[in-house]
């Protein structure tokens, strides 16, 4: 059994630009949730997918955008990137249901310039 | 809508003394809570939730909905524990997650 694995690790941006994040999920696991964490803050909750469908969006403007593919992997995509947008992004999948432990990536650190 | 807060930033004990984490949130329901640990170089993990009203590494936490809080505890620290600790809250089955600040715990010998 494999566990969350995200690439890259690491990127820089120059702002304007747009960005691509993958995530695949634990075998198994058919939810994926993405989250934002900022230097010294907590994670925040961008979205959620449940079978390919998104299901729940946290307070992220339209130009984060996600998708989940039949194999449950998923992107993050943002767009028109802002010097704000430079985090430690997270992914965490779950097997859905109710009372289901999420399980995290190790993240992407996304710096923007 | 859901908070978590997590009043202190940073928690210095010595090994073998008591250690408690604070967490508050305000949410108009029945939530789940979580807390998540992160040690040096490794990725966020559960640590535990109130469903199961279990003790991991020693660790224990009781949600008191009077007071809207969700304190960890653990009698006696171990340098081990030295961690970032995050708590957390879910509306509902589903695992969308609000994150308190965090609370950074270094265990001195």
């Amino acid at each position: 059994e494999t566990g969350v694995t995200q690439s890259p690790t690491h990127l820089i941006k120059t702002r304007g630009q747009q960005v691509t994040l993958r995530c695949s999920s634990q075998s198994g696991h058919n939810t994926v949730s993405w989250y934002q964490q900022a230097l010294g803050q907590g994670p925040q909750f961008i979205f959620q997918y449940y079978r390919e469908e998104e299901n729940g969006r946290g307070n992220f403007p339209p130009r984060f955008s996600g998708l989940q593919f039949p194999n449950y992997s998923s992107e993050l995509n943002v767009n028109a990137l802002e010097l704000d947008d430079s985090a430690l992004y997270l992914c965490a999948s779950s097997g859905g249901g109710l009372d289901t432990e999420a399980f995290f990536g190790q993240g992407t650190r996304l710096t923007v310039v | 809508a859901q908070r978590v807060t997590q009043p202190e930033k940073l928690l210095s004990v010595f090994k073998g003394a008591p250690v408690e984490l604070k967490c508050n949130y305000s949410y108009s329901g029945s939530p789940e809570l979580f807390w998540y640990v992160q040690y040096s170089r490794q990725r966020l993990q559960l640590l535990l939730r109130h469903i199961s009203r279990e003790s991991i590494k020693g660790f224990t936490a009781d949600l008191n909905k009077g007071e809207t809080s969700f304190h960890l505890k653990k009698p006696f620290a171990q340098e081990e524990d030295s961690a970032m600790y995050y708590c957390a809250l879910s509306k509902a089955a589903g695992n969308k997650l609000t994150f308190g600040g965090g609370t950074r715990v270094l265990v001195k010998p």
